[in-house]
């Protein structure tokens, strides 16, 4: 069954630091792999995707990710924190063998402190 | 280029009552989703479509939850009766294709009193 899981509900960084917030997956196919950041009472933003090719995405604002086939991982990441980051993140994974099901983790809290 | 919008931003029913929220996607975009977001808690699908035929529906409660997407285009989610439980935002979402990333609208935030 198609899955994406989230271990860290909040993530604490000091401002200018370098950030990871931690992605794991599960499908019997291919994936492809999304990250979301929501603001309070916004929607959902589009950050960055892996399609195919490079490990490495970049993406809006900074961010890229890491997708690593053997951990079935997809880390986001961020060289130097801001304030203005904190935010809630989503993992999300389509799974290209079945109905390309659109599906989110429980997502993580991000608080960048001054 | 236009966003996914959604109508009403708001809304407060009573328990047992009826409520439809309704969806217009970016123009173009074939695959439109419905999500349940309950508060602290991850997007969870409802349904999703390709053009007007569905392609999942497995996590919608049947019994209560009904969508439709008219001439593949504008969606409708409606709610009869609900229950207490239904309080979230109920986003939608849509595509370029079926293998594209999303997009999001504002959502709808459901308060069941």
């Amino acid at each position: 069954a198609q899955s994406v899981a989230q271990p860290e509900d909040q993530v604490n960084v000091a401002e200018g630091n370098p950030l990871t917030v931690k992605c794991t997956y599960s499908v019997s196919g291919n994936p492809y792999l999304f990250w979301y950041v929501q603001y309070p009472n916004r929607g959902l933003q589009f950050l960055l995707k892996y399609i195919t090719g490079d490990n490495l995405v970049k993406g809006s604002y900074g961010f890229e990710a890491e997708f690593n086939k053997s951990q079935t991982s997809f880390h986001l990441k961020k060289p130097s924190a801001l304030v203005s980051d904190s935010a809630l993140y989503f993992c999300a994974v389509r799974d290209l063998s079945g109905t390309y099901k659109y599906i989110f983790g429980t997502g993580t809290r991000l608080k960048v402190l001054a | 280029e236009a966003g996914v919008a959604q109508s009403p931003r708001y809304k407060i029913i009573e328990k047992r009552q009826s409520v439809a929220f309704w969806c217009n996607p970016i123009s173009g975009h074939a695959t439109l989703y419905w999500y349940q977001q309950i508060l602290g808690q991850g997007p969870k699908l409802l349904i999703q479509f390709q053009n007007n035929g569905v392609v999942d529906d497995s996590q919608l409660p049947k019994d209560r939850f009904s969508a439709e997407r008219l001439k593949g285009v504008d969606s409708t989610l409606k709610i009869q009766p609900a229950k207490l439980e239904d309080s979230a935002v109920y986003l939608c979402a849509s595509s370029l294709a079926v293998d594209t990333e999303a997009f999001f609208g504002q959502g709808t935030r459901l308060t069941v009193v």
